[in-house]
């Protein structure tokens, strides 16, 4: 399984709602990250883990929090978002953070979010 | 700091054209480098890659060589086809110093080729 599933495909909500974003890679993978995507524009990354903790936070408002229950799934929790922040939100994965440099990102197909 | 370059788009076409995306790095070490592609509506896939100095990554047609003395890696497929509309993303990474390797993309080339 080289697969990286993100769960919804969609989702809209309204600044006052509290909705998560789930993604799920069962390759065995120790690293995960969260992207934002704008429109034309590469991903942006958020967060970082590496073994299942925190390892990286791109100074991103605490309106967004990621939780990694274990190292096969990464949730990001979202609450009392902004319109801004409608965008493509991707999940990565890759091996081993010490396998080197060398180690691609497998990507999921990512979560559109409308914030109205 | 580390940065990606790649030439602006869009890129227009004819199909079994051929085509270069030119891709040029900044790095504070000895990065990976790699091509991502964005299908319309869908997540990032890996292209191809390189890992070290002269070598050359190749998947569907499309390669791209790690020369480190100009610091480049264009990417070149000798015949498009419709099905490569894309936007195609330049990439390396480099050890965080965090416990991960972090990816740093360029803008993005966004390529349509038309029948």
């Amino acid at each position: 399984d080289t697969e990286v599933t993100q769960t919804p495909k969609h989702l809209v909500m309204g600044m006052t709602n509290k909705k998560s974003l789930k993604c799920e890679q069962h390759m065995g993978h120790r690293a995960m990250y969260w992207y934002k995507q704008k429109a034309k524009k590469p991903p942006e990354l958020m967060f970082v883990y590496s073994y299942e903790k925190l390892s990286i936070n791109e100074s991103v408002p605490s309106r967004f929090s990621p939780e990694c229950p274990n190292s096969s799934l990464l949730n990001l929790h979202l609450h009392a978002l902004q319109p801004e922040d409608s965008a493509l939100y991707l999940c990565a994965s890759s091996q081993d953070p010490r396998g080197g440099a060398g180690n691609e990102q497998f990507f999921g197909p990512g979560t559109r979010l409308t914030v109205l | 700091g580390n940065s990606v370059t790649q030439m602006e788009g869009p890129v227009t076409l004819s199909e079994e054209a051929f085509l270069t995306i030119n891709c040029t790095y900044t790095a504070t070490g000895y990065p990976s480098l790699f091509w991502y592609v964005q299908y319309p509506g869908e997540g990032l896939q890996l292209l191809l890659k390189a890992t070290k100095a002269d070598d050359k990554g190749s998947n569907k047609g499309f390669e791209a060589t790690y020369r480190k003395e100009t610091t480049s890696f264009h990417l070149e497929k000798g015949s498009v086809q419709v099905s490569d509309s894309a936007v195609y993303f330049c990439a390396l990474t480099l050890y965080s110093g965090a416990g991960s390797y972090q990816l740093t993309f360029g803008k993005g080339t966004k390529l349509s080729v038309i029948p």
